[in-house]
């Protein structure tokens, strides 16, 4: 069974930094990985998706990474601002599968 | 403008009440899902549909049921709800692509608190 780690589960940086999070997925027979931002309350909003046959995909200051080989993907969020404080969520979808697996999430809070 | 919708966006109600959360999507998507968050337990899969008249279940399916009569909607029933269920529940929604999806779109939540 698919399992999705996101590490660290909270992540709090000052306002202007450069920051990685990170996701990680025991079996590597994915059809695509996606990235999400929740908000407190909120429902997701779908960042970026990444197809297993790619290795990236970038959205303004926003870029991911998949290496479907290794089990992992990144989040790469440049010049963090407040307003990307947030919960990020990874979702992995498996070849043949229907079912969509989640990580628990990482918490970002932006320091101004 | 795109989007999926869920009624009603809050609901409190109480154990063996029966009750229907409604899910509503004007993309034309062939695959919606249902699932449910838990603090510490993350978003869990409870059913999906394929396509109309097509469902199957998820990860969570006990205590709930669903139908896929129409294309745009995809209502969760709680026939006997149990606090067991209080929880945040999202409705999603894509595209198929061969065996598997694409690029899913959920709706903005619907709270319930059975007491």
């Amino acid at each position: 069974k698919q399992e999705v780690t996101q590490i660290p589960a909270a992540l709090s940086v000052p306002e202007g930094e450069n920051l990685v999070l990170n996701c990680s997925f025991t079996d590597s027979a994915i059809y695509n990985l996606q990235w999400f931002r929740q908000d407190p309350g909120k429902g997701l909003t779908s960042l970026l998706l990444i197809q297993s046959s790619q290795r990236e995909q970038t959205s303004g200051r926003l870029n991911a990474s998949l290496d479907k080989s290794s089990g992992r993907s990144t989040l790469y969020i440049a010049a963090s601002q407040p307003g990307d404080s947030a919960t990020y969520l990874c979702a992995v979808s498996g070849a043949g599968s229907y079912q969509l697996t989640f990580g628990k999430g990482t918490k970002l809070s932006v320091i101004p | 403008e795109a989007q999926v919708t869920q009624n009603p966006r809050y609901l409190i109600t109480v154990t063996g009440k029966k009750l229907t959360v409604t899910c509503s999507q004007n993309m034309n998507h062939e695959y919606m899902s249902w699932y449910r968050q838990d603090p510490g337990l993350g978003l869990r899969q409870i059913y999906y549909s394929m396509n109309v008249e097509v469902t199957d279940k998820g990860d969570v399916p006990e205590g709930y049921k669903v139908s896929r009569k129409e294309k745009r909607n995809f209502p969760l029933i709680l026939e006997s709800p149990s606090p067991n269920q209080t929880s945040l529940y999202f409705c999603a929604s894509s595209l198929t692509s061969g065996s598997s999806y694409n690029e899913q779109f959920f709706g903005p939540g619907t709270r319930l608190t059975v007491l």
